[in-house]
């Protein structure tokens, strides 16, 4: 039973296409999380969402919208996809603000041709 | 400056070997420290974590955090060619949300 489960785990798309990722945790968790991984396996958080809250918002272009429509889930839409988008995205829960933990998300890589 | 810096290897050593991973931080707000592990294609996995300076111990791996130099290690003992993987450290301010990734060192133990 896979605790943080993200789709589509592989999307490949043209310049300009909008898509989504979508990201649902089963461990019952307050505090979900996307960062976006590089080719040089750097980690940069993106937007974290604290009981459907936004709590972090990193200097990500507005093309990138975040959504949570329960503590459970947490989407993220892109419109206008550019070649600088290709990456690997996290999505990655954690249960309180003082445990350090977090659990991740097997990944969405995502190509823009 | 990057907030955590970390070599990105790759490192390779003989199965056997003592492995030594670091990191090194400028913000000394951080308090929580943790080693990630992640295999090709999956998603980073919790192995060590650490709150303030001192060491921990967990079978094979130790980690050790120096707050008065701005400094963490992962050491692996007996190094098994399932370890490897890159290792990022990620470090946090009590009381916040924010987690700070190092760059990842990519590791090759070789049978």
């Amino acid at each position: 039973d896979t605790a943080v489960s993200q789709t589509p785990k592989y999307l490949v798309t043209q310049m300009g296409n909008d898509k989504s990722i979508k990201c649902e945790q089963n461990l019952g968790h307050d505090t979900m999380y996307w960062y976006k991984q590089d080719s040089k396996k750097f980690l940069k958080i993106m937007f974290s969402y604290n009981n459907k809250e936004l709590i972090i918002n990193e200097t990500v272009p507005n093309r990138f919208s975040p959504k949570s429509p329960d503590k459970a889930h947490l989407n993220l839409h892109i419109n206008s996809l550019e070649l600088g988008d290709s990456a690997v995205y996290f999505c990655a829960s954690r249960a309180s603000v003082n445990t350090g933990e977090l659990f991740f998300g097997e990944g969405s890589r995502l190509t823009v041709l | 400056q990057k907030e955590v810096e970390q070599d990105p290897g790759p490192l390779s050593v003989p199965e056997g070997a003592i492995v030594s991973l670091n990191c090194t931080y400028s913000n000394s707000a951080f308090q929580y420290f943790m080693w990630y592990r992640q295999y090709s294609r999956k998603g980073p996995e919790l192995l060590m974590y650490t709150y303030s300076s001192g060491n921990k111990e967990d079978g094979r791996f130790t980690a050790q955090v120096d707050k008065s130099s701005k400094y963490i290690s992962l050491f692996i003992r007996d190094s098994q060619p399932s370890d490897s993987a890159t290792y990022l450290c990620a470090m946090q301010t009590s009381g916040t949300y924010k987690y700070i990734f190092g760059t990842g060192t990519r590791l090759k133990v070789l049978a």
